[in-house]
């Protein structure tokens, strides 16, 4: 079945340090992912989001570029703040339906 | 405009009874998700609400069902209690069923003793 892969954390990063997480998917068809944000004792909410092969999705210094030939969809920040901390998942949507399927997330540490 | 509203936010049950959780999504969508979240097994879906009709479901056993209103709330329940259901239960709408993106609520946190 669809499947996606990130790297395991936590990653501890200092201030303005660059900032690369990996995801990889499988799926059978051709996926919209996204990147997602949990921070403590919230709900998940959208970072970026790319629909077609070579997109690349930005929000808040936040980029990702949909990669078909590698399947993946790093997510990567040039310079972090504490305020970034927080818990991101890689997740994919088949064309049909909103059904997202999850990556096991990555906790993110920025120390000041 | 108001976002995605789950309620309760904390419950706490005992094994062997049964639980209903709410969800309001945003006004004029009409798709409602939900997804179970534990430290154990992640983000996983339970199941996709549209026009009242479910879409889609999880892999999940039988104990769990939902359904959703003509206002397009949602409810799910799960009825004879296990500790392992105890979970963050998010709830994700969405305009419509074309893979449009999802808001989240806030969670309901459900402990089973």
């Amino acid at each position: 079945g669809d499947s996606v892969t990130q790297m395991e954390g936590p990653v501890t990063l200092s201030e303005e340090a660059f900032l690369t997480i990996n995801c990889t998917y499988t799926a059978t068809g051709y996926p919209s992912l996204f990147w997602y944000v949990q921070y403590p004792g919230e709900g998940l909410q959208l970072l970026l989001k790319a629909t077609k092969a070579d997109d690349k999705g930005s929000n808040k210094g936040f980029e990702a570029t949909y990669r078909k030939e590698t399947t993946s969809f790093h997510l990567e920040k040039g310079s972090v703040q504490v305020s970034d901390s927080a818990v991101y998942f890689c997740a994919l949507s088949m064309e049909y339906g909103n059904k997202l399927v999850f990556g096991a997330g990555t906790i993110l540490r920025v120390k000041s | 405009k108001a976002g995605v509203t789950q309620t309760p936010r904390y419950l706490i049950k005992t094994r062997g009874q049964q639980v209903t959780l709410s969800c309001s999504p945003i006004s004029g969508h009409r798709s409602v998700s939900w997804y179970q979240q534990t430290p154990g097994q992640g983000l996983q879906f339970l199941f996709e609400y549209f026009s009242e009709t479910q879409r889609n479901k999880g892999n999940f056993p039988g104990r769990f069902s939902g359904r959703q209103f003509s206002n397009s709330r949602s409810e799910m329940n799960v009825s004879t209690l296990e500790l392992g259901d105890s979970a963050l239960y998010l709830c994700a709408s969405s305009l419509t069923l074309m893979n449009t993106e999802a808001f989240f609520g806030q969670g309901t946190r459900l402990t089973v003793v």
